[in-house]
Order: structure tokens, then C-alpha cells, then sequence
């Protein structure tokens, strides 16, 4: 089965500029993550969807990062402006949302540099 | 919130002996701890988990222990390979669902 995939894998941007970043979870998935993970650090949520709806949104920084999960599948992660501290790898992780079957399984980052 | 840490920071054996990495945790209503594999550059990777209802899982070479008592943690690697180098971290939640707290993570370097 196909993992979560995450575009792009990559982006440099300059700061103040927006950037958005986009998460396929794994097909089944009704849970969807997006976590912040800093150089040499572990990776910390940023937001929690079950389908459509974000039920943990208590970590997003909203006054520039913005998301959305609006057909409950595909995930879209805004950040506007942004800064210097921003520069990250953000993680998308799914899960099936079944009890006893609720592991979370990561994509591959989209690794962001602000400049 | 929950706060975990992990130890040690980094990690070097000999190929063919064993790690061990160790890891606390502050909040009792978590139940749930997974183990990580981050190779440079990839994505982290479940390993193995435990939940609070058992002392001790293990899966061929890895084995992870829990006190909940204690509030402590543990992954032990036997008979580490060269292809165990990677940074390991560990977690914990209430769920496996639920928000998830990492540690911050153990460089782990076989030697062969």
C-alpha cells in the first residue's frame, strides 16, 4: 500500500513570503497530523484532524499558519508570512483511527528554509 | 502537558553488541509509547510500541519495557547491526490516535 505522500519535498523561500505544503494520507486514513520537527529536535503536532474536523489545534501558531482537510482526505498546511524561525521540516502523519489500530505513520517531510 | 525525556542523547556501540535507550514520562494518563527510527533525511518510521496494559513486548532483535509505576520506558536493540545507526525517538499519548509527545531523540552509531 502507497504511504503518505508530501509535496513539495523541498522549498527555500524568503521570509514574509507564504508557502503552503500538501499531505496525501495513507487511503483509509481518518486521521491526519501535521507536526513541526526542528533540526535535531523530535517532531512536535501542530494540528490533529479526524476526518474533516481539526480536534487539536491547541499547537498552531494562527496567526500565520493556517490549515485545512476540507474533503477529509487531502490535507493543505499555509503559513503566511513567514519567518525565519520557521525553518523546519513539517511532518504529515496519518492513522486509521480504529482503536487498537491507530498507529501513526509518517510521510517524508517537506523541508522549509527561510531566508 | 506531557513531557518526556530521553537518554541518552547519543549512543555508539560496538556491531553486535546491544543499546539500550531509556525514557520518562510526566503524564499518567498516557498508555500508549512508540518507538521511532529516523534515518538521515527519511521520514520517522514505527519500529514498535507498547501500551500500558503489558510490561514488555518484543520484536526479534528490539524489545521495548514499560513501568508505568515509574513512569519510565525503555528500547532495547540486541545484536545491533551497522544498519542500526539511525536516531531513535520515543513517545507518548493518552491513545495511539491522540496527540503524540516525542523525546528528543538518541544517535545511535553501530561500529563495525
Amino acid at each position: 500500500e502507497a504511504g503518505v505522500v508530501q509535496s513539495p519535498r523541498y522549498k527555500i523561500i524568503e521570509k514574509k513570503q507564504p508557502v503552503a505544503f500538501w499531505c496525501n494520507p495513507i487511503s483509509g486514513h481518518n486521521t491526519l497530523y501535521w507536526y513541526r520537527q526542528n533540526l535535531g529536535q523530535g517532531p512536535e503536532l501542530l494540528i490533529r484532524y479526524e476526518n474533516e474536523e481539526a480536534v487539536d489545534d491547541s499547537q498552531l501558531p494562527k496567526d500565520r499558519f493556517s490549515a485545512e482537510r476540507l474533503k477529509g482526505v487531502d490535507s493543505t498546511l499555509k503559513i503566511q508570512p513567514a519567518e525565519l524561525g520557521d525553518s523546519a521540516v513539517y511532518l504529515c502523519a496519518s492513522s486509521l483511527g480504529v482503536v487498537g489500530r491507530d498507529e501513526q505513520y509518517f510521510g517524508p517531510g517537506t523541508r522549509l528554509t527561510v531566508t | 502537558g506531557e513531557n518526556v525525556e530521553q537518554h541518552p542523547s547519543t549512543l555508539s556501540v560496538q556491531e553486535g553488541d546491544s543499546a539500550v535507550i531509556k525514557c520518562t514520562y510526566s503524564d499518567s494518563a498516557s498508555n500508549y509509547f512508540p518507538w521511532y527510527k529516523q534515518e538521515l533525511g527519511k521520514r520517522p518510521q514505527l519500529i514498535i510500541d507498547i501500551r500500558s496494559n503489558v510490561g514488555e513486548k518484543k520484536d526479534q532483535r528490539i524489545a521495548v519495557t514499560l513501568n508505568k509505576t515509574a513512569k519510565h520506558f525503555s528500547l532495547h536493540i540486541t545484536e545491533t547491526q551497522p544498519e542500526d545507526s539511525a536516531v531513535y525517538f520515543c513517545a507518548a499519548g493518552e491513545a495511539a490516535g491522540n496527540k503524540l509527545t516525542f523525546g528528543g531523540g538518541t544517535r545511535v552509531l553501530v561500529k563495525p
